[in-house]
């Protein structure tokens, strides 16, 4: 079986500061690793995902996540936030061998970006 | 471009009072699932299919039944409302594994 644990509930920070978003994982084969963002209202969409190769991925509006198998982490940063990211974000695992593709979500950062 | 879509957006029930949350998607995704969302819990798993005919349970299944009769449609069904039930439900579907999950809108639900 999988578990998520997001370290931090909701994360304020100003407009243009950096952010890092953590994410723990616990699982005993082999995993895919997800960031999903939910705006107000809406439901979740990818941010970015890391199934094999270079640990560090990154999406289009900026943000990277690098995986760590050692610490068995997949934190999700940015180098300067807009006021737009403020949103949800959701990290999940899915076990690589599950049929199924089921999602294991943690329980949610809210990300808030004052200006 | 429909992607998935919930119906309805929005339901009250009363308690023991039954209904179903439609989902339907037009990407001929074979994975779909049925999520619930609950303030600081994040999302769990109700049921999920990997197929037409096929369902099976995820972590929350007690409560709630799910068909899978065609590749589009995947209802949810709640037979006996409980306040427990009250959340929010996603619907959501995938290609595959290792691909993206769609996610429809969400259906806002309160059971009094």
């Amino acid at each position: 079986a999988q578990s998520v644990t997001q370290l931090d509930s909701q994360v304020p920070v100003f407009e243009e500061a950096p952010v890092e978003l953590r994410c723990n994982y616990s699982s005993s084969v082999s995993v895919y690793l997800f960031w999903y963002v939910q705006y107000p209202n809406q439901g979740l969409q990818l941010l970015l995902k890391y199934l094999s190769g270079s640990t560090l991925v990154e999406s289009i509006n900026g943000f990277e996540a690098e995986f760590n198998k050692s610490q068995t982490s997949f934190h999700l940063r940015k180098p300067s936030v807009h006021i737009s990211d403020t949103a949800e974000y959701f990290c999940a695992v899915s076990d690589i061998y599950n049929q199924g593709g089921k999602l294991i979500f943690g329980q949610g950062t809210e990300l808030s970006v004052k200006p | 471009n429909a992607g998935v879509t919930q119906t309805p957006k929005f339901r009250i029930l009363k308690i023991g009072q039954s209904m179903t949350l439609q989902c339907t998607q037009d990407m001929n995704h074979n994975y779909m699932y049925w999520y619930r969302q609950d303030p600081g819990m994040g999302l769990k798993l109700i049921y999920y299919s990997v197929g037409a005919g096929i369902t099976d349970k995820g972590e929350v299944p007690n409560g709630y039944n799910v068909s899978r009769s065609t590749t589009e449609d995947f209802p949810l069904r709640l037979e006996l409302a409980a306040p427990s039930q009250t959340s929010v439900y996603f619907c959501a579907s995938s290609y595959g594994r290792e691909t993206e999950a769609f996610f429809g809108q969400g259906t806002r639900l309160t059971v009094v």
